[in-house]
């Protein structure tokens, strides 16, 4: 089945403890991305990835790193997390690309940050 | 860079309704306006799209309009059912992403 798997689904931590949430995608896509989503801001990108090795910053980028080893995965990284990190996140993935392919997205991670 | 309003941010409706949410963007190089649906608990999933050379696109009983002259598009549904009801996301093209509007929950009562 295609998808892309996120884990963990849930995580509670205190602030400065470092975290990362893994992201994983089946279906060979070249794009890859994390979003935040929180109450009446809508999905705003962190980090996207075109490929392997290439990675830029989105709009909300600070306090966060990503890296692109392998094609399929794209962790997310919080060096030091504060409590406005506190959100549900996203990874999602495109064939083509975000500006004209479809983005499949993960379930989602809930991290509330203490 | 793009920005893309979404209005309503929340919408009830009576179930055989009809259901419309408006956004408009501000880069008029934008050229792709997929609309997103998302479940309780779930990632958004792409229902409709449409390209910028086109004005209209209809799938069963959604569909999305575009106007390009005045950078507004918008999702129609016809014939609402409870399994409508969740958060609705348009986006529009970027640079390198896409940008999401601020969403819009449906409310479909039986």
């Amino acid at each position: 089945e295609a998808q892309v798997t996120q884990n963990p689904r849930y995580l509670i931590t205190v602030t400065g403890k470092k975290l990362t949430v893994t992201c994983s995608q089946n279906m060979n896509h070249e794009y890859m991305s994390w979003y935040r989503q929180d109450p009446g801001l809508g999905l705003r990108q962190i980090y996207y990835s075109m490929n392997v090795e290439v990675t830029d910053k989105g709009d909300v980028p600070e306090g966060y790193k990503v890296s692109r080893k392998e094609k399929r995965n794209f962790p997310l990284i919080l060096e030091s997390p504060s409590p406005n990190q506190t959100s549900l996140y996203f990874c999602a993935s495109s064939l083509q690309g975000a500006r004209t392919g479809e983005l499949f997205f993960g379930e989602g991670s809930r991290l509330t940050v203490l | 860079g793009e920005n893309v309003e979404q209005h309503p941010s929340t919408l009830s409706v009576q179930e055989g309704d009809s259901a419309v949410i408006k956004c408009t963007y501000s880069d008029s190089a934008s050229n792709y306006f997929p609309w997103y649906k998302q479940e309780l608990g779930k990632g958004p999933q792409l229902i409709i799209d449409i390209r910028s050379n086109v004005g209209e696109k209809k799938d069963q009983r959604i569909a999305v309009t575009l106007n390009k002259t005045a950078k507004h598009f918008s999702l129609h549904i016809t014939e609402t059912q409870p399994e409508d009801s969740a958060v609705y996301f348009c986006a529009a093209t970027g640079f390198q992403k896409l940008v999401f509007g601020t969403g819009t929950r449906l409310l479909v009562s039986p």
